[in-house]
């Protein structure tokens, strides 16, 4: 079965602090995708990074790192120095092919982030 | 990055009544587009997968004859509920999928928001 779990459903900080948010997934696949999406009150998705199962380094994008580790199936996603415009729900998905062609996205339930000053 | 629109962004309807929403793509051809519905506090759960020119291909659970969507062409993806009921009540998200760019490209409208009283 091809599944994203986000155990934290809510996380809150205060600002200037480091948070990571965890995602687990399953999946038969041996070539998927994985990504994560931030959504702000305003409702729209904002995707953030996209990354295949072949390439395990791991990222960093400004005050954003993401962790992939295969072995545990784990993509964490790590915010540095966090801000009150961090404040979103921030969504994990995996990528999956069907058999017969095509392929799906999958979500995970999201995890609530609030920064507070 | 390329941009989708939905529109309306926020509709408020009777019982009774059907809604359309419309997605385009706004600087790209879309062959394919999908159909998301998120209710409040929950995971984006993908309705149907609108190809252009072609029927609809709805998941499980999905009633085709109560959410009738059309892809009539490789910008615009309609998709009307017919019959709204207050349960119907949901955040639509629609997102698309250039030709080029990889399977794994994906990009995501900022939502309607439908109340159905």
């Amino acid at each position: 079965a091809q599944k994203v779990t986000q155990a934290q459903t809510e996380i809150s900080v205060v600002e200037k602090e480091d948070v990571t948010l965890d995602c687990v997934y399953e999946t038969r696949d041996t070539t998927y995708y994985l990504f994560w999406y931030k959504q702000p009150p305003s409702g729209e998705l904002v995707f953030l990074i996209r990354r295949n199962s072949f390439d395990e380094q791991n990222e960093i994008s400004g005050r954003y790192s993401w962790n992939f580790q295969k072995s545990t199936s784990s993509f964490n996603f790590t915010i540095t120095a966090s801000q009150v415009v961090d404040s979103a729900v921030y969504f994990c998905a995996l990528r999956w092919s069907l058999t017969g062609g095509g392929n799906k996205l999958t979500f995970g339930t999201g995890t609530q982030l609030k920064v507070e000053l | 990055g390329a941009v989708v629109s939905q529109h309306p962004s926020r509709v408020i309807c009777k019982s009774g009544t059907s809604v359309k929403i419309e997605c385009r793509s706004l600087d790209f051809q879309a062959t394919t587009m999908f159909w998301y519905r998120q209710f409040p506090k929950q995971s984006l759960m993908l309705m149907a997968t609108s190809n252009e020119g072609s029927k609809a291909t709805y998941e499980q659970g999905v009633e085709k004859d109560k959410f009738l969507i059309n892809h009539a062409s490789l910008t615009l993806s309609t998709l009307t509920v017919t019959s709204a009921h207050p349960e119907d009540s949901s955040f639509y998200i629609c997102s698309a999928r250039p030709p080029t760019g990889g399977l794994e490209t994906q990009y995501f409208g900022p939502g309607t928001r439908l109340l159905v009283l």
